[in-house]
């Protein structure tokens, strides 16, 4: 059973454009979330989704920031118009199950620098 | 407001034990406590988890006192490879996601 999968590992882009970002969960998993972290700090909670809903969004930025997990395919984090700030490592976890029993499985994340 | 607080390093040296503890004075009362391990350039990985008394895996021990406001990591005979950033979350509402403080950052020495 291959393990939570993001691509592409490493990404740059040029203020203002835009940066997708790609999980595909473990096998039988339809939980997903996403985590940003900022050099030297802990991960920072993004958002949760199911497929083809968003559950928890609540750290996710008002704007330039969406996602989604569609009921075929991986689950796509998009920037839009990024800035240096947006510059770090974004990680995309999954489980199998509803909580409480939802140990969530790390991908190696997608390190996006913003030149 | 910050969920955990746990120290930001310790030094340990090769065959010691380790304990990390952490601090959740807010705890509720359906939160569960999760231990998550950290290598550079790696996402997180877990290690444990815990609601009360004491859990025990083949990696590592858990320690919840009856009050729930702490809990202690214990991490047996510690090698190089257990250098490494160690989390410790508590649950949030329907524990759907999870609020990672800064972690303690272990050091093992030779």
């Amino acid at each position: 059973n291959a393990g939570v999968m993001q691509n592409p590992r490493h990404l740059v882009r040029r203020r203002g454009q835009e940066a997708r970002l790609r999980c595909s969960p473990m096998k039988g998993h339809s939980h997903v979330y996403w985590y940003r972290q900022l050099p030297e700090e802990g991960l920072k909670f993004m958002v949760y989704l199911q497929k083809e809903n968003i559950i928890d969004e609540s750290g996710m930025p008002k704007e330039r920031f969406s996602a989604e997990f569609p009921k075929e395919g991986p689950s796509i984090l998009r920037i839009q118009q990024v800035v240096r700030g947006d510059s770090a490592a974004y990680f995309c976890a999954s489980s199998p199950a509803t909580p409480p029993d939802n140990e969530q499985f790390f991908g190696p994340g997608t390190r996006l620098t913003v030149l | 407001l910050a969920k955990t607080t746990q120290p930001i390093s310790m030094d340990s040296y090769e065959g010691q034990e380790v304990n990390i503890t952490c601090s959740h004075n807010n705890i509720a009362t359906n939160d569960y406590i999760t231990w998550y391990q950290q290598f550079p350039s790696q996402g997180p990985r877990f290690i444990i988890q815990g609601y009360k008394t004491k859990v025990t895996n083949e990696v590592a021990s858990l320690f919840i006192p009856a009050d729930r406001k702490s809990s202690t990591l214990s991490l047996p005979r510690v090698s190089l490879s257990d250098t490494a950033v160690y989390y410790c979350l508590v649950g949030e509402d329907n524990f759907n996601k999870f609020y990672f403080g800064s972690g303690t950052k272990l050091n093992v020495k030779p």
